[in-house]
């Protein structure tokens, strides 16, 4: 276990429809980091919050959205779901602001869009 | 344009065959480059960073060494549980905080 939770594990849901995945980053950790992880695609970077705030984009869709809440636990929202949303989600969290160390990753979010 | 790529894209070593996995990069100002083992249906798991060429890394039956084109992660008599996909990742001056990955190198390693 990373200590790094991410629910739910597997989610089913149809094109056009809005899901929720869920993040809860180490304990003490204050940056939490999303990625997508599809076949064709690998690990892209999508979005990094630090204490509440984000403080780097990556190659995140407008249908995508994310925030992080004073408990330090973070949300991704992805809405208006099409096929190829269809990846694994992960996230990811460091104690720092910065990433020169490294993050640890949880064990992902499978989405499928049917 | 920036790259990371990493070769080769699967390798299959009988147990106790030692081999190298390679991971090039073209980025501009590197700050880092991070080495992570991945399961099948789990997360990366962090293994290495290493930050200027000549930097080497040991950690049990893995290696990582970097150049300033290319890092190489060597394994030294390997066991099945080495099996995994090993994914490299850079962090450059222009990525701010987020990280370039590799695509990865499946490896099979069988008993």
């Amino acid at each position: 276990d990373s200590g790094v939770t991410q629910t739910p594990k597997h989610l089913i849901t149809a094109t056009g429809q809005r899901v929720t995945l869920r993040c809860s980053p180490r304990s003490g950790d204050l940056s939490v980091y999303w990625y997508q992880q599809s076949l064709d695609q690998g690990l892209q970077f999508l979005i990094q919050y630090y204490n509440g705030e984000e403080r780097a984009k990556g190659n995140i869709l407008e249908r995508f959205s994310a925030q992080q809440f004073p408990d330090l636990h973070s949300e991704l929202n992805l809405s208006s779901l099409e096929l190829g949303d269809s990846a694994l989600y992960f996230c990811a969290s460091s104690p720092w602001e910065t990433a020169n160390y490294g993050y640890t990753f949880g064990s992902g979010t499978r989405l499928t869009v049917v | 344009e920036d790259q990371v790529t990493q070769s080769p894209e699967a390798l299959r070593l009988q147990e106790g065959e030692s081999s190298s996995l390679n991971c090039s990069y073209t980025v501009s100002g590197l700050r880092g480059l991070f080495w992570y083992r991945q399961d099948p249906g789990k997360g990366p798991e962090f293994l290495f960073t290493l930050y200027s060429a000549g930097e080497e890394k040991e950690k049990e039956r893995l290696k990582a060494t970097l150049t300033k084109k290319e890092s190489f992660l060597h394994i030294t008599a390997p066991k099945p549980e080495d099996s995994a996909t090993y994914l490299c990742a850079v962090q450059a001056r222009n990525y701010g905080q987020n990280f370039v990955f590799g695509p990865g190198t499946r490896l099979s390693v069988l008993p």
